[in-house]
């Protein structure tokens, strides 16, 4: 069966220092791969998706970035987090669009 | 006006309730998402569907393609069922997932 993990779970970092989130899938190749942030009592904000190895679309501006560096491996990083990065993380996958959209555990990340 | 709308952003019922939790959209879409988040955050998905009916023990989700709209319905509600609803649609071109806002159901005793 597939499963999808992230970690960490729960992150403190200060302001100006690096990040990064790590989500990888089991079960399943060539996964559709997705990273959302969910800011304090907002809805989910779709940040980075990726159909393939090296693929990634970015869908708002940001101070973050994102890599897949193998195929069921998909990293959320930044270099120096502002206060604004802080919410909750979620990766998650799916076969192809319009299929059933699995998430990870989330982490949560508080910018101080 | 945002893609998908949800209703209500609110919701409190009494145990053994009938809910239902409406979903409208305004894009072409491949498919529709039912998501449940609990309060440590964790996200299940419920639902997907394209057409038509889907049931999941109490749970039942509609679509009305034509109408570009779809309800969450929930039988016999009872306090765990107590959480976040979030409707989603994969657009119908690209990879993207458009989300609702999300409707917090509290479910009292």
């Amino acid at each position: 069966s597939q499963t999808i993990h992230q970690w960490p779970a729960t992150l403190v970092q200060p302001v100006g220092s690096p990040l990064s989130l790590e989500c990888t899938v089991e079960g399943t190749s060539n996964p559709n791969l997705y990273w959302y942030r969910q800011a304090a009592g907002r809805g989910l904000q779709l940040l980075f998706y990726s159909v393939g190895i090296g693929q990634i679309s970015s869908e708002v501006p940001q101070n973050l970035s994102a890599s897949r560096p193998q195929d069921r491996q998909f990293i959320l990083s930044s270099k120096k987090l502002l206060l604004s990065d802080s919410g909750f993380y979620l990766c998650a996958w799916s076969e192809d669009r319009g299929h059933t959209i699995y998430f990870g555990e989330g982490s949560w990340l508080t910018v101080v | 006006k945002n893609e998908v709308e949800q209703s209500p952003q609110n919701l409190t019922a009494q145990e053994g309730e009938f809910i239902t939790i409406n979903c409208s959209y305004s894009v072409g879409i491949s498919a529709l998402h039912w998501l449940q988040q609990h309060p440590g955050g964790g996200i299940v998905s419920l639902f997907m569907l394209s057409s038509g009916k889907k049931k999941h023990g109490r749970l039942i989700a509609t679509i009305n393609i034509q109408e570009k709209h779809s309800s969450l319905h929930i039988t016999a509600s009872h306090p765990r069922d107590s959480a976040v609803y979030i409707c989603a649609v994969s657009m119908e071109y690209g990879n993207k997932l458009v989300f609702g806002a999300g409707t917090i159901l509290r479910v009292k005793s």
